[in-house]
């Protein structure tokens, strides 16, 4: 089973600031890794496909990047909409794994 | 757009059988490519992927759950289910379903979308 170490798991940023938020894997999972934005009380919302790829629809601030073990996802600019769960998950093995995800809030 | 929609009981009794319907709206739960999928967060905790089945039957589960879980399809209605057997307090969480978008490699890829979730407690 691979094991998704996201950190931090809190974090209070200013408006136009740049956040990075780190998703470790305990193996190589190549770029099988996936980003997801929630929000209390509304559904969870797909936001970076396969380490890169922004899901259309998705504000270019957001971003994703790393390979192997180490992901980031970054959000430029950030704003006060931004303020939610954010978790990574990954799809190169059984069983599907999830980070135990990021609280970001906004100043 | 594909919407989904959990629904079912809010409280299941220790031992009991925990039982939730997803509703498809907007799309057909036998299109090709998607798993449809039980996603649970226990209060304060990560999320735990639980299983998927492809509309023909393909069924996937987490091993942790395995011995305990049924996923099921209806195509007839567009809805998928889950039952979970001899819960226990352990088993409180919010339920989400989604779908799974599985492009190469049967099983595994990304879910989108999801539904809103539903809490489920388990006490007597």
């Amino acid at each position: 089973e691979t094991t998704l170490t996201q950190s931090p798991a809190f974090m209070s940023a200013t408006p136009g600031d740049k956040v990075n938020i780190s998703c470790k894997a305990s193996q190589d999972i190549d770029d099988d890794m996936n980003w997801y934005q929630q929000k209390p009380g509304e559904a969870a919302i797909f936001i970076i496909q396969e380490a890169t790829t922004l899901v259309p629809g998705i504000p270019p601030r957001f971003s994703g990047s790393g390979y192997g073990t180490d992901f980031t996802l970054t959000i430029n600019n950030i704003e006060s909409e931004d303020a939610a769960y954010y978790f990574c998950q990954q799809h190169d093995n059984f069983p599907l794994t999830f980070g135990q995800g990021t609280k970001v809030e906004i100043k | 757009q594909l919407q989904l929609q959990e629904s079912g009981p809010g409280l299941v009794k220790p031992s009991e059988t925990l039982s939730l319907i997803c509703t498809v709206s907007g799309g057909s739960i036998s299109s090709t490519s998607y798993y449809w999928s039980w996603i649970r967060q226990p209060p304060g905790k990560g999320l735990e992927w639980i299983g998927s089945m492809y509309y023909s039957g393909n069924t996937y589960y987490n091993p942790s759950l395995k011995s305990r879980v049924t996923i099921s399809v209806d195509t007839s209605r567009n809805q998928f289910s889950l039952k979970l057997s001899s819960v226990t307090a352990a088993d409180t969480a919010v339920y989400s379903c989604a779908r799974l978008v599985s492009l190469a490699a049967a099983g595994r890829g990304w879910f989108d979308p999801w539904g809103q979730g539903t809490l489920v407690t388990v006490s007597s």
